[in-house]
């Protein structure tokens, strides 16, 4: 079975300033994928990034950025220029990838991300 | 245009009753499911439903069915609804992995309070 483990149950950080979340997952898979959510209040789950386990090449969009380490199977998300848009709970996932089988996400406690003004 | 969408956005109700949430999604996506978040945030999938075949079913009570009249639908029924049962419910769609990239979409969440 699959793990997901989010160690910081919260953090917060001033705007403008970097912020890194954790998140550590424990899988027998050689092929997956891995996520990071945003659920702001309003509860909607957003994608943020995602990244493929075969690629060596950390996923980035924007001010969001991860550093993926296989080996130590870690997958933080680096918030960069952080906005007050960006408070929100943040979740990390992970999902299996094998061909004709369903690939079921697997999801973190979450970590609560306030941005101070 | 709204990718994921769940009907109704909040449910109260009472213990013992019957309830159903629906969901819709445009995306043309084999594959939807069911995640329970609990009050505490977690999030738990209960069920996904590829082709119309239940895939997944994660020791959920029997009390909790999935109906997929076809394959952009696939609504939630709740029978003799339990305090515990409250908690935000919400869908998400995804392709099958067929070597292309693939994420799950999520709908805007159901919260549901039961009394």
């Amino acid at each position: 079975a699959q793990t997901v483990t989010q160690s910081q149950p919260e953090m917060s950080v001033q705007e403008a300033e970097t912020v890194t979340l954790s998140c550590t997952y424990d899988t027998s898979e050689s092929n997956y994928y891995l996520f990071w959510y945003k659920q702001p209040p309003s509860r909607q789950m957003i994608l943020v990034i995602r990244q493929e386990a075969y690629k060596q090449q950390n996923a980035t969009e924007n001010r969001f950025s991860v550093n993926f380490q296989k080996a130590a199977k870690s997958f933080s998300l680096k918030i960069s220029d952080s906005q007050l848009g960006d408070t929100a709970m943040y979740f990390c996932a992970f999902m299996k990838l094998r061909a004709g089988d369903n690939n079921d996400m697997r999801f973190g406690a979450g970590t609560r991300l306030t941005v101070k003004p | 245009d709204t990718a994921v969408s769940q009907t109704p956005k909040y449910l109260v109700t009472q213990m013992g009753n019957d309830k159903s949430i629906k969901c819709e999604q445009n995306l043309g996506h084999d594959t939807m499911y069911w995640y329970k978040q609990d009050s505490k945030k977690f999030l738990k999938i209960m069920f996904s439903y590829n082709n119309k075949e239940l895939i997944i079913n994660e020791t959920v009570p029997n009390r909790f069915s999935p109906k997929s009249p076809d394959k952009a639908h696939l609504n939630l029924h709740i029978n003799s609804l339990e305090l515990g049962d409250s908690a935000v419910y919400f869908c998400a769609s995804s392709i099958p992995w067929t070597g292309t990239k693939e994420t799950q979409y999520f709908g805007p969440g159901t919260r549901l309070l039961v009394l």
